[in-house]
């Protein structure tokens, strides 16, 4: 099984700050990871899919990056709403089975 | 809309049985691959099983294999999971996904792009 480990576990910053959140892959994954945002109370949210592409109706200021076991989400000016748990995501391919990270929580400082 | 129902949670006794629903809207059905995906409480998400557009493959975590099984009904737009000797383990919110891709086990990319709001699973005596 392919595990995804995420850090920082928690990340206290402010409004207006950049941001880097990491995923690193026990083995290598291609391109296939995701992102997803999730708000106390409400359902995950896709952000960012194959590494790189942004989902539909997802702000510009929402980046993803890497490839093989090392992946980056990037937010490159948090809003309020921003403040959140990310989770990576990726799909192996045998046998097909998915796993997810154990989550960056990003908290307004 | 587009949207994603779940119903069928309940709170049931170690060993016993219950089977979630997922009512799909908004989107053509059955062109694509099908998730349920679970939270235990003040935990992260954990991929429980995922079916292809045409039900013709389907897999599950090693946590449940041989217990839950996953199904579709196309013509209803429906998601189902049965889940059978429920374990304490079990107890989670499990939501419904839609894949953005037709297949669950194929090569390449593959993402959840919507989800629903979930139905609750607690398993306890």
């Amino acid at each position: 099984e392919i595990v995804l480990t995420q850090s920082p576990a928690t990340l206290s910053l402010s409004p207006g700050e950049r941001t880097t959140l990491s995923c690193r892959a026990s083995q290598s994954v291609s391109s296939y990871l995701a992102w997803y945002q999730q708000k106390p109370g409400q359902a995950p949210r896709l952000l960012i899919y194959d590494a790189s592409n942004r989902a539909t109706g997802i702000p510009a200021r929402f980046s993803g990056s890497g490839s093989g076991t090392d992946f980056t989400l990037t937010i490159s000016s948090l809003e309020p709403e921003d403040f959140a748990v990310y989770y990576c995501q990726q799909r192996s391919n045998w046998p097909p089975e998915y796993t997810f990270g154990q989550g960056t929580k990003l908290e307004i400082k | 809309e587009v949207q994603l129902v779940e119903s069928g949670g309940d709170l049931v006794q170690p060993g016993r049985s219950l089977r979630l629903s997922c009512a799909a809207s908004g989107f053509t059905f059955d062109e694509h691959a099908m998730h349920w995906v679970r939270q235990a409480p003040g935990r992260g998400l954990e991929w429980v099983s995922g079916i292809n557009w045409n039900s013709g493959s389907r897999g599950y975590a090693d946590s449940v294999k041989g217990r839950f099984t996953i199904s579709r009904d196309n013509a209803k737009n429906s998601l189902y999971l049965q889940l059978n000797s429920l374990r304490a383990a079990d107890t989670a919110l499990y939501y419904c996904a839609k894949d953005i891709t037709h297949y669950y086990d194929s090569s390449g990319y593959s993402a959840f792009d919507m989800w629903g709001q979930g139905t609750m699973v607690t398993v306890s005596s």
